[in-house]
């Protein structure tokens, strides 16, 4: 099983800074890695499919990097809207695997 | 419009049984590989099993595999998910999620507790 490691658990960022969130993966994933949102008592939302395609309705703002078992997902500037919890998922190996999270808050 | 409308959640006893039902519609659901999904209370996010058309192929996590199975009906629509000799380590909130988009339902509760 591929192990998804983010970091950092919490990030404390204030609106319109810069967000820089961290996936790991435990063996290399080629670009089978996605990235969701999820709000408090919401379903998760895709961000971001294969390292950098953003989904349908993304804003640019969102913007996905990386290959092989290190990946970005970063956020030029945050809108308030934008504070919730973030997770990977790959998709290159059975079983998928989802990283266990980070929380963008408001600082 | 892609929609997905899970049911069949609720409290059950440690060692019982639940059906989970995903109903679908706007999209070509036989062509389609669907995933289940679940999110424990307060916690992250956890891959359950997924069905895949191209070989009829089902997936199972560890921590399911010989006690969950995944099924559909192309005639409804529908994706299941049995779950069998469920434990208190399964309570959660059990969504279905459409391959390729990953659109997802609004989530089916289940308690597993004495």
């Amino acid at each position: 099983e591929i192990v998804l490691t983010q970091s950092p658990a919490t990030l404390s960022l204030s609106p319109g800074e810069r967000a820089t969130l961290s996936c790991r993966a435990s063996q290399s994933v080629s670009t089978s890695l996605a990235w969701f949102q999820q709000k408090p008592g919401q379903a998760p939302r895709l961000l971001i499919n294969d390292v950098s395609n953003r989904a349908t309705g993304i804003p640019a703002r969102f913007s996905g990097s990386g290959s092989g078992t290190d990946f970005t997902l970063t956020i030029s500037s945050l809108e308030p809207e934008d504070f919730a919890v973030y997770y990977c998922q790959q998709r290159s190996n059975w079983p998928l695997t989802f990283g266990g999270g980070t929380k963008v808050e408001i600082k | 419009e892609v929609q997905l409308l899970e049911s069949g959640g609720g409290l059950v006893q440690p060692g019982g049984s639940l059906r989970l039902s995903c109903a679908t519609s706007g999209f070509t659901f036989s062509d389609t590989a669907m995933s289940w999904v679940r999110q424990p209370p307060g916690k992250g996010l956890e891959w359950v099993s997924a069905f895949t058309p191209i070989n009829s192929g089902t997936y199972y996590a560890d921590s399911v595999k010989g006690r969950f199975t995944i099924s559909r009906d192309t005639s409804k629509n529908t994706v299941y998910l049995q779950m069998n000799s469920l434990r208190v380590e399964d309570t959660a909130v059990y969504y279905c999620a459409k391959a390729g988009t990953w659109e997802w339902g609004q989530g089916t509760l289940v308690t597993v507790s004495s």
